[in-house]
């Protein structure tokens, strides 16, 4: 079984400060993970995936996040913040990168402060 | 990245009334596509997987006399909400996927049932 949780269901940052969303998983196998942005009514934008090669994992909009199989982690970090970077984060598992259904998290709503 | 579109991205219609929201992966071949549901400021919730030629397979406390999944093809699946309800309103997200290419989202479609 495989299940992800994101500790936080609001984060706000001041413009310019780091950004930390957190995301813990659980897998009986080794987990494929991915973060994923969504802006108001619109679908997912996919910011990164790890798929069991580094364990840092380097996305889009300067984004990354740090595979930690000891913390069962995978969190999303962004030295600095920007005000388009307002959104709904989430993450997801699977046991592969495609062909069967991703395990998503409850979301973590992310507020930048000018 | 691969594209996946659905039609309509949005949608208005009348109590009692079916509506089909088409899900197209528009550069590969979709052996497997998903369809999520999402409610306002929540996270996603897989309805059914549906592969190529074959039935759709229902997550428990979806009805699949209500959300009929058609996949008749490699790069069309397609969801009717029959008799719709106010309940009904959502916004319903696909993604097709595939082992070799991994799994893409639709952008969405927002379904208002009067």
């Amino acid at each position: 079984a495989q299940s992800v949780t994101q500790l936080g269901s609001h984060v706000s940052v001041s413009e310019g400060a780091l950004v930390l969303l957190r995301c813990n998983y659980s897998s009986s196998v080794p987990p494929y993970l991915f973060w994923y942005v969504q802006y108001p009514n619109q679908g997912l934008q996919l910011l990164l995936k790890y798929t069991s090669a580094a364990t840092l994992v380097k996305g889009i909009n300067g984004f990354e996040a740090e595979f930690k199989k000891s913390e069962t982690s995978f969190h999303l970090t962004k030295p600095s913040a920007h005000m388009s970077d307002a959104a709904e984060y989430f993450c997801a598992v699977s046991d592969t990168s495609g062909g069967n259904q991703f395990y998503f998290g409850t979301g973590t709503s992310l507020t930048v402060i000018p | 990245g691969a594209v996946v579109s659905q039609h309509p991205s949005w949608v208005i219609c009348k109590s009692g009334t079916s509506v089909k929201i088409e899900c197209r992966s528009l550069d590969f071949q979709a052996t497997t596509m998903f369809w999520y549901r999402q409610f306002p400021k929540q996270s996603l919730m897989l309805m059914a997987t549906s592969n190529e030629g074959s039935k759709a397979t229902y997550e428990q406390g979806v009805e699949k006399d209500k959300f009929l999944i058609n996949h008749a093809s490699l790069t069309l699946s397609t969801l009717t909400v029959t008799s719709a309800h106010p309940e009904d309103s959502s916004f319903y997200i696909c993604s097709a996927s595939s082992l070799a290419e991994g799994q893409y989202f639709g952008p969405g479609t927002r379904l208002t049932v009067l």
